[in-house]
């Protein structure tokens, strides 16, 4: 059975500092994996997301995230965290075999928070 | 601008009550999905459609409808089977049908409230 956990219920970072916030997944086959962003009471806005290729992707607002194969992992980093960057954060995967399950298996989220 | 809508944006149900949340879209999108979000439970689906006339039953249906009459409509109806129906629903849409690498585009949600 696909699954996604994020093992961290939430993250506290200083601003300017680096940011990374966790995920790993289990599918079978090739996993499409996503993040989103989510600010209080607004609907989910896409960061970015791995379909094959290059493992570093990079998406919007500064944030990148690796794919790593082997830990079975999707960790969404920032080098640099800014204040507006406090949000909850969800990772999604799905699977490249699906069949005819074309759902988004989603993780619980972890809220960020960004300290002055 | 492009994008997809809800309303209204709050909503108030008293029990026993039928409700129906709107969702709009005008990205020429195929597929659609309502999801319901409760604190710590992340996003459940509840239906989803990826073309007209047709839907699909999601992991948390029961109590819940839907139609789809209009690519760009996609109707959620909270019943009063539904026995907890407070929570925040979002409506997403995507391109294309069956590509689940397609990123979900999602709307600014709508909060539901049993009184």
């Amino acid at each position: 059975a696909q699954s996604v956990a994020q093992p961290e219920d939430q993250v506290n970072v200083a601003e300017g500092n680096p940011l990374t916030v966790k995920c790993t997944y289990s599918v079978s086959g090739n996993p499409y994996l996503f993040w989103y962003v989510q600010y209080p009471n607004r609907g989910l806005q896409f960061l970015l997301k791995y379909i094959t290729g290059d493992n570093l992707v990079k998406g919007s607002y500064g944030f990148e995230a690796e794919f790593n194969k082997s830990q079975t992992s999707f960790h969404l980093k920032k080098p640099s965290a800014l204040v507006s960057d406090s949000a909850l954060y969800f990772c999604a995967v799905s699977a490249a075999n699906a069949g005819n399950n074309r759902k988004l298996i989603w993780g619980l989220g972890t809220s960020l928070a960004v300290n002055p | 601008d492009g994008g997809i809508t809800q309303s209204p944006k709050y909503l108030f149900r008293k029990e026993g009550q039928n409700v129906t949340l709107s969702c709009e879209q005008n990205l020429n999108h195929d597929a659609m999905y309502w999801y319901r979000q409760d604190p710590g439970q992340g996003l459940r689906l509840i239906y989803y459609s990826q073309i007209v006339n047709d839907f699909q039953k999601g992991d948390i249906a029961e109590g819940y409808s839907v139609s789809r009459e209009k690519k760009e409509s996609f109707p959620l109806t909270v019943t009063s089977a539904q026995k907890n129906p407070t929570a925040f629903y979002l409506c997403a849409s995507s391109p294309r049908i069956g590509h689940f690498a397609d990123t979900q585009y999602f709307g600014p949600g709508t909060r539901l409230t049993v009184l």
